[in-house]
């Protein structure tokens, strides 16, 4: 049972537009989740997190949006550049935060984005 | 920034042979490690749960006699793939969890092959 689901296994955007990647989760009791970024043969890098209180956290070229009701997330690059070029997971956890650390992750998308 | 160190990278075994991999927080002390493992193109699933001091939390369908994790002190967790088969082969990122309300930081990952 796939909690955390990226309906999109790549995604291809031209430098300096949006790269929007999308994510949805079945668990209601989901209250953090997570954006990581990840190249070939390395560990995931944490990219931005959203509290279930909030629906947008900004930092930089990265927003990720949470709409509750939806049971779907989404987060935001722009402007892009190759250099963001990696796999993009999405992450969610419960109970206040980090279930102890606890991530489920989605299946991952891989993001290209051409100069 | 915190960083989780996980040795070694890239380790070729025969099969039947035990392969220790090592995760160790470099600047801080982890309370909590975790084990994920990752097929090719697929998410990170969460093998085990690691506590300092006590017995490792193992997630469904994964054998702990198998998978032996130790987590003798709070910066150091082991994870050791005994009678290593084929099948084992995949990539093994460890992550760690200080305290506090803060996103996992992972190590780096080792791919593991079972000739």
């Amino acid at each position: 049972d796939q909690q955390v689901k990226q309906n999109s296994p790549s995604l291809s955007v031209q430098e300096g537009r949006i790269s929007i990647l999308n994510c949805d989760y079945t668990n209601s009791m989901f209250d953090y989740f997570l954006w990581y970024k990840k190249y070939p043969a390395e560990g995931p890098t944490f990219l931005i997190s959203i509290s279930s209180i909030k629906d947008k956290n900004e930092d930089g070229r990265f927003t990720v949006f949470l709409n509750k009701s939806a049971k779907h997330l989404s987060l935001h690059i722009v402007p892009s550049q190759p250099g963001d070029s990696a796999v993009y997971f999405c992450a969610a956890s419960g109970r206040n935060g980090n279930q102890g650390g606890k991530l489920i992750f989605g299946q991952g998308t891989e993001l290209s984005v051409k100069p | 920034g915190a960083v989780v160190s996980q040795h070694p990278s890239r380790v070729i075994c025969k099969s039947g042979t035990s392969v220790k991999i090592e995760c160790r927080s470099l600047d801080f002390q982890a309370t909590t490690m975790f084990w994920y493992r990752q097929f090719p193109k697929q998410s990170l699933m969460l093998m085990a749960t690691s506590n300092e001091g006590s017995k490792a939390t193992y997630e469904q369908g994964v054998e702990k006699d198998k998978f032996l994790i130790n987590h003798a002190s709070l910066t150091l967790s082991t994870l050791t793939v005994t009678s290593a088969h084929p099948e084992d082969s995949s990539f093994y990122i460890c992550s760690a969890l200080g305290g506090g309300f803060s996103p996992l930081h992972f190590g780096n990952g080792t791919r593991l092959t079972v000739t």
